[in-house]
């Protein structure tokens, strides 16, 4: 069948270090994946879209690889503050069905 | 407006009763989508219309959903004989068209099925 999976658990990372999120999927050839930035009480934002030919894309703090191989994105922020502590979307585009599929997210607390 | 608008922002209703959900989308944008949100969970996918194509339906969880879309622009989502079950957030997103592109999502309508 098909799935999306992010990390399950809550994120908790110390003020300065690197976050680090994942994102697998199963079943899928999606020719892009996006992140997405969710705040309590409002709506997804978007981050960054990478493509399947790309292995790597990054904007400011923010960075993310795509193997199409491990079928596997990781979204990195870099120097994190605790102004990042948010919950994290993947999606990736079922071409199959013309639509985007969003994972269920991982929530991320940065601590002082 | 700049952004995808939703109405209400929350909406309290009563089993049994029906309600109706607004989206604006942003101008110009061709597709709109609208998805699911319960606690603590991912997004449901449950309707997209793009331009003049028949809508993709295939996420609507019962015939108690239905949606609208008039002149390609506002989107009505409505959900007949409300049960305890519908309550949730739903989102509506829009973007420029339905491939590889970004959607922008509006702040969405929290429903209370009391």
């Amino acid at each position: 069948s098909q799935k999306i999976e992010q990390n399950s658990e809550a994120l908790n990372i110390q003020e300065g270090k690197t976050a680090t999120l994942t994102c697998n999927y199963t079943n899928y050839s999606p020719a892009y994946l996006q992140w997405y930035r969710q705040d309590p009480g409002r709506g997804p934002v978007f981050l960054l879209l990478i493509r399947e030919n790309e292995k790597e894309k990054r904007k400011e703090r923010l960075k993310v690889t795509f193997d199409t191989t491990l079928k596997q994105s990781l979204f990195h922020i870099t120097a994190s503050q605790p102004a990042d502590s948010a919950t994290y979307l993947c999606a990736l585009d079922d071409s199959s069905a013309s639509k985007i599929i969003f994972g269920s997210g991982t929530r991320l607390s940065i601590r002082p | 407006g700049a952004g995808v608008s939703q109405s209400p922002s929350n909406k309290v209703t009563e089993k049994g009763k029906d309600v109706e959900l607004r989206c604006d989308p942003i101008s110009g944008h061709t597709a709109l989508y609208w998805y699911r949100q319960s606690l603590g969970q991912g997004l449901e996918f449950l309707i997209y219309f793009q331009g003049n194509s028949a809508p993709d339906k295939s996420g609507l969880p019962s015939d108690r959903f239905s949606a609208e879309r008039t002149g390609g622009s506002v989107s009505t989502l409505t959900i007949q004989r409300t049960q305890q079950e519908d309550s949730a957030v739903y989102l509506c997103a829009s973007s420029l068209r339905v491939e590889k592109n970004i959607q922008y999502f509006g702040a969405g309508t929290r429903l209370s099925v009391l």
